[in-house]
């Protein structure tokens, strides 16, 4: 079945260094959805991008990811950490337009000065 | 701005007890989905159901009942918690599956001792 791998639970950075989270997924649909979803703490989690077109870069509140079918990843990038980047990010997928959203299993990130 | 409350934003039951968790949304979304937080597991799809009368079962739904009375409103039931379902609920609603967007509520925090 389908599956999302986000193989850091834990990812701190100091203020001012590039951010890169990485998201792995499987599916053996050509034309699946992915998406980075947000948590900040004592608030609802909430869409931060998402793409389903290979190789365009989405980009959305300084966030980017790229969606490269080939290697089947979509990792989330930012070029400089801001202490209020603090928070739990989700990458999932959707394997087609009629699937239910399989997520990863979350990587928290800890801005620190 | 798409709005989903949950009810209660916590609780502490007790093991054996019945528990039960309230989501309303006012987006006039016909998915509504019931999702479970834990370190280490991300989020992980208990019940959904896209049209009221009817649930379907997600990928953990053991232990855990649902109803979904009209679009408004889903509720998770707990018929006897135990220790193991201590976790955070999210619920969430969306307009479809594949690629639209999920609107979650704040959560609500379980503790079952």
């Amino acid at each position: 079945g389908d599956s999302v791998t986000q193989k850091e639970g834990l990812v701190t950075l100091t203020e001012g260094l590039p951010v890169m989270l990485n998201c792995t997924y499987q599916t053996i649909y050509s034309n699946a959805f992915l998406f980075w979803y947000v948590h900040y703490l004592n608030e609802s989690p909430r869409l931060l991008l998402k793409s389903s077109t290979d190789n365009k870069r989405t980009e959305h509140q300084g966030f980017h990811a790229t969606l490269h079918k080939s290697s089947s990843s979509f990792h989330l990038q930012k070029s400089s950490a801001q202490l209020s980047d603090s928070a739990l990010y989700y990458c999932a997928l959707a394997s087609s337009s009629f699937s239910k959203l399989v997520f990863g299993q979350g990587t928290s990130l800890s801005v620190v000065p | 701005e798409a709005a989903v409350t949950q009810s209660p934003r916590s609780k502490v039951a007790v093991t054996g007890g019945k528990v039960t968790l309230s989501c309303h949304q006012t987006n006039n979304h016909d998915y509504m989905y019931w999702y479970r937080q834990d370190t280490g597991h991300g989020l992980r799809l208990i019940h959904y159901s896209y049209v009221a009368d009817s649930t379907e079962k997600g990928d953990i739904p053991d232990g855990y009942k649902a109803s979904r009375p009209s679009q408004e409103n889903f509720s998770l039931i707990l018929e006897l918690a135990s220790l193991s379902q201590t976790a955070v609920y999210f619920c969430a609603s969306t307009g479809g599956m594949g690629q639209n967007t999920l609107y979650f509520g704040a959560g609500t925090r379980l503790s079952v001792l």
